[in-house]
């Protein structure tokens, strides 16, 4: 098992442009999570899917943000336009079926918007 | 100026000591519990879990204990080892909602 992946590592953009941050869960997993982690705030939640389809969205910050599951396999989050204040690292989880199954993380993508 | 940014407590531990790392929750209608471990360029890794039905469970060198009546959850690691240095920290999960809610977390550092 493989586990979460995603890439890139690391993400050095330039306010305005365009970022797109790429989530693989684990095989067989039907929740999907994206979580942004700052020293400011912790760890947020910003959206989550199940079997592809986008449940609670509330805690994406504005409409700069988006993200979408297009299959099982993948999962995207893209900032457009980005700021220096979307500087965090980035983490997506899986995890089965099962109200009371943990999120398995991956290692999460840091950005840096100078 | 500097921002200020969440200051996270910081438990220091002799090896071999045990450690005893608290939580405190706000939301009584949570019922499930998890505690996670994150290293440094890492994500959280999953430790330990407990269901609101239960005040305690133990797994290999880790136990939770949970008192609901306080809203207090506990991690307790035996004979804590160098490779026990990360970040700790607690989640809840609503009984209405699928999502974690993460605590701001607890630094433990181990010196040899």
């Amino acid at each position: 098992d493989a586990g979460v992946i995603q890439s890139p590592r690391h993400e050095v953009t330039e306010m305005g442009q365009e970022v797109t941050l790429r989530c693989k869960p684990i095989s067989g997993h039907d929740y999907l999570f994206w979580y942004r982690q700052t020293m400011m705030r912790g760890l947020e939640l910003l959206i989550y899917f199940n079997n592809n389809v986008p449940i609670d969205d509330s805690g994406m910050p504005e409409d700069r943000f988006s993200a979408k599951m297009p299959n099982a396999s993948f999962s995207t989050l893209k900032i457009q336009p980005s700021e220096p204040r979307d500087s965090a690292v980035y983490f997506c989880a899986s995890r089965p079926t099962g109200r009371n199954s943990p999120l398995h993380f991956g290692n999460g993508t840091r950005l840096t918007v100078t | 100026g500097e921002s200020v940014g969440l200051h996270l407590p910081t438990l220091s531990v002799q090896e071999g000591d045990n450690s005893i790392i608290n939580c405190a929750y706000s939301n009584s209608a949570s019922d499930y519990f998890i505690w996670y471990k994150q290293e440094s360029g890492k994500g959280p890794q999953f430790i330990i879990d407990i269901r609101s039905n239960m005040d305690k469970r133990q797994g290999q060198r880790v136990t939770v204990l949970l008192n609901k009546t306080v809203k207090h959850l506990s991690l307790q690691i035996a004979a804590t080892q160098p490779g026990d240095s990360a970040v700790y920290f607690c989640a809840e999960r609503d009984t209405g909602f699928q999502k974690l809610v993460f605590g701001t977390g607890t630094r433990l550092l181990v010196s040899p």
